[in-house]
């Protein structure tokens, strides 16, 4: 167990919804990243967040969002959903949020059918 | 795990045996590398790191090599277990170098396969 919680462990939604993926990061940890992981892109950066502020932006959609709040757990706001949305993401989270470890979560599994 | 695609390169070893798992590297400039190990259904989990200031650091039946001259990274798992089965990334950190951020960056991952 890494320390860090996701909820939900699975989520099934249809084309064109909003769905609100929740992380937890360890204690202690001030940055947050999120990660998508399909089959055919391996694992993605999409975001990352240092102790409430956005530090970095990766492969993320317009579609999608995220904020960390103040007490540093974060959410990943994906809406217009479409089939190709369908992947694991992750969130991961780490001490400073620069060259430390990042400790995983289990992941949220979504489905857009 | 159902992590990767189609194309991911599979390692097949006799429990007991050493298993050697390699990775090439995309950033000279990269500074910290770590290996994370990913069972079916689950998240990333960390194994190791490195930071570019060493060639070699060992771990618990585990040890990475870095050869920063050929950006090549290789993780050793010496008497491999049937719990070792599963799917193993390299990861490089870009840090400033990157995108200005210190996302880390993955390999496409090598499926590890125990042969009890």
């Amino acid at each position: 167990d890494s320390g860090v919680t996701q909820t939900p462990k699975h989520l099934i939604t249809a084309t064109g919804q909003r769905v609100t993926l929740r992380c937890s990061p360890r204690s202690g940890d001030l940055s947050v990243y999120w990660y998508q992981q399909s089959l055919d892109q391996g694992l993605q950066f999409l975001i990352q967040y240092y102790n409430g502020e956005e530090r970095a932006k990766g492969n993320i959609l317009e579609r999608f969002s995220a904020q960390q709040f103040p007490d540093l757990h974060s959410e990943l706001n994906l809406s217009s959903l479409e089939l190709g949305d369908s992947a694991l993401y992750f969130c991961a989270s780490s001490v400073t949020g620069n060259t430390d470890t990042q400790y995983f979560g289990p992941g949220t599994r979504l489905t857009v059918l | 795990g159902e992590s990767v695609g189609l194309h991911l390169p599979t390692l097949s070893v006799q429990e007991g045996d050493n298993s050697i798992i390699n990775c090439a590297y995309s950033n000279s400039a990269s500074d910290y590398f770590i290996w994370y190990k990913q069972e079916s259904g689950k998240g990333p989990q960390f194994i190791i790191d490195i930071r570019s200031n060493m060639d070699k650091r060992q771990g618990q039946r585990v040890t990475v090599l870095l050869n920063k001259t050929v950006k090549h990274l290789s993780l050793q798992i010496a008497a491999t277990q049937p719990g070792d089965s599963a799917v193993y990334f390299c990861a490089e950190n870009l840090g400033l170098s990157g995108a200005g951020s210190y996302q880390l960056t993955f390999g496409k991952g090598t499926k590890l396969s125990v042969i009890p």
